[in-house]
């Protein structure tokens, strides 16, 4: 799996949009980005995934560039309870017969501000 | 639907015991895999079972073991406990077949070995 590169903290005012950046220089043609976070004390939460094109859902949206060398995790308009560690992992789909591992990096803390 | 469900949420244990800890996955979902969380390694990835068959396993010594049920359920074991097995022990499920690799986790187990 590609080495993903995020800086350690950010910080960003309640009801602003959350960008979140993430570096993944050595990405290859089949490889996904992912986007999990951690709130204190909690099991991960998945929120996006894309390989190419721009994704969005319900919690968030996710923007890579065009030589998808990196990417940026939207929340639109974060919340306090959006204060959390997120983790951005590059990896090839899972298919049949393949192994289930996640590689974890140490993350952004997002703190959310009053 | 109901979530990833594990047991015990707390637990103390002294050094040389051992412990199992229990994970109820997303009904249908028949991938389970474990990970070991500490501040100072991060999250790390122990094995994955699927269809009760160990399919991958990460990097831990020998006193870490698991297994799978018929229903899917699964348990890790960790015997001869050290300090430092103190840590948030995660559980996560997903379909396990051809699937986009997105992670259910559970809220986690947290061992203090004293």
């Amino acid at each position: 799996d590609a080495k993903t590169t995020q800086p350690t903290s950010m910080d960003c005012a309640e009801g602003r949009a959350a960008n979140l950046p993430c570096n993944h220089s050595t990405i290859s043609g089949n490889e996904y980005v992912y986007w999990y976070r951690q709130i204190h004390s909690q099991g991960p939460q998945y929120i996006i995934h894309g390989l190419k094109n721009n994704e969005t859902n319900e919690m968030a949206s996710l923007i890579i560039t065009e030589d998808r060398k990196s990417s940026t995790l939207i929340l639109p308009h974060a919340t306090l309870r959006d204060t959390a560690v997120y983790y951005c992992i590059v990896r090839v789909p899972i298919s049949s017969g393949s192994a289930r591992q996640l590689t974890f990096g140490s993350g952004t803390q997002l703190t959310v501000l009053p | 639907k109901a979530g990833v469900t594990q047991t015990p949420r707390y637990l103390i244990k002294t050094r040389g015991q051992q412990v199992t800890l229990s994970c109820s996955p997303i009904s249908g979902h028949r991938s389970v895999s474990w990970y070991q969380q500490t501040p100072g390694q991060g999250l790390q990835f122990l094995f994955e079972y699927f269809s009760e068959t160990q399919r991958n396993k990460g990097n831990f010594p020998g006193r870490f073991s698991g297994r799978q049920f018929s229903n899917s359920r699964s348990e890790m074991n960790v015997s001869t406990l050290e300090l430092g097995d103190s840590a948030l022990y995660l559980c996560a499920s997903s379909p396990g077949t051809a699937d986009t690799g997105e992670l259910f986790f559970g809220e986690g187990s947290r061992l203090t070995v004293l």
